[in-house]
């Protein structure tokens, strides 16, 4: 079974300009979650989608945003980019609702803002 | 507020050792516990997990220990080989009044597994 996949892998953007990023989950999964990695602040959760609705969100700022497809694929947008948004912005996938099934994670997006 | 705290940032242990990585919480509302592993330049890969209506849980080489009253868990991997070398991170859940999946994660503890 094909793991969580992330597109881009890598990403220069320039300050004020806004980034969508990519996550298809594991098949069948239809729980999908955004972190984000950073050095100084670790991971952090973003929010949570399931069945195109969002159930959670972390503690960001409005310009960060997402959505899910009725495939379960899921899609973060990033809008006016700040230097600190540079990170490492993760996807995970789970089985389904509820805090107790593992999730698993793609391998990442690298933005980099200038 | 750090909710999930690694306060070793690294660990050094020799091939075939035991390798204890700890892990700390603050919210008792946290009842799930994860443990995940991560080389450079890719995602967390899932390792273990441990519901608090259990103490021990264990899976080949990793087991993971949970202390609810000193709200404590830690990882042993025995023996430890050199692929093991990379970052432990501990993750907690709750449930937070609705079917999410929200993890709140450690710092990570760099492990590194000498020949």
């Amino acid at each position: 079974k094909a793991g969580v996949t992330q597109t881009p892998r890598y990403l220069i953007k320039t300050r004020g300009q806004q980034v969508t990023l990519s996550c298809s989950p594991i098949s069948g999964h239809r729980s999908v979650s955004w972190y984000q990695q950073t050095p100084g602040q670790g991971l952090q959760f973003l929010f949570e989608y399931f069945s195109e609705t969002q159930r959670n969100k972390g503690n960001f700022p409005g310009r960060f945003s997402g959505r899910q497809f009725s495939n379960s694929r899921s899609e973060m947008n990033v809008s006016t980019l700040e230097l600190g948004d540079s990170a490492l912005y993760l996807c995970a996938s789970s089985l389904a609702g509820g805090h107790r099934y593992e999730q698993y994670f793609g391998p990442g997006t690298r933005l980099t803002v200038t | 507020d750090q909710q999930v705290k690694q306060n070793s940032p690294s660990l050094s242990v020799q091939e075939g050792r035991i390798s204890i990585l700890n892990c700390d919480y603050t919210n008792s509302m946290f009842d799930y516990f994860l443990w995940y592993k991560k080389y450079p330049a890719e995602g967390p890969t899932f390792l273990i997990s441990i519901s608090s209506i259990k103490d021990k849980n264990e899976d080949g080489r990793f087991t993971v220990f949970l202390n609810k009253s000193a709200k404590h868990l830690s990882l042993h991997i025995v023996p430890s080989q050199p692929g093991d070398s990379a970052v432990y991170f501990c993750a907690a859940s709750a449930n937070y009044g609705g079917a999410t999946n929200k993890l709140i994660f450690g710092t990570g503890t760099l492990l590194a597994v000498q020949p």
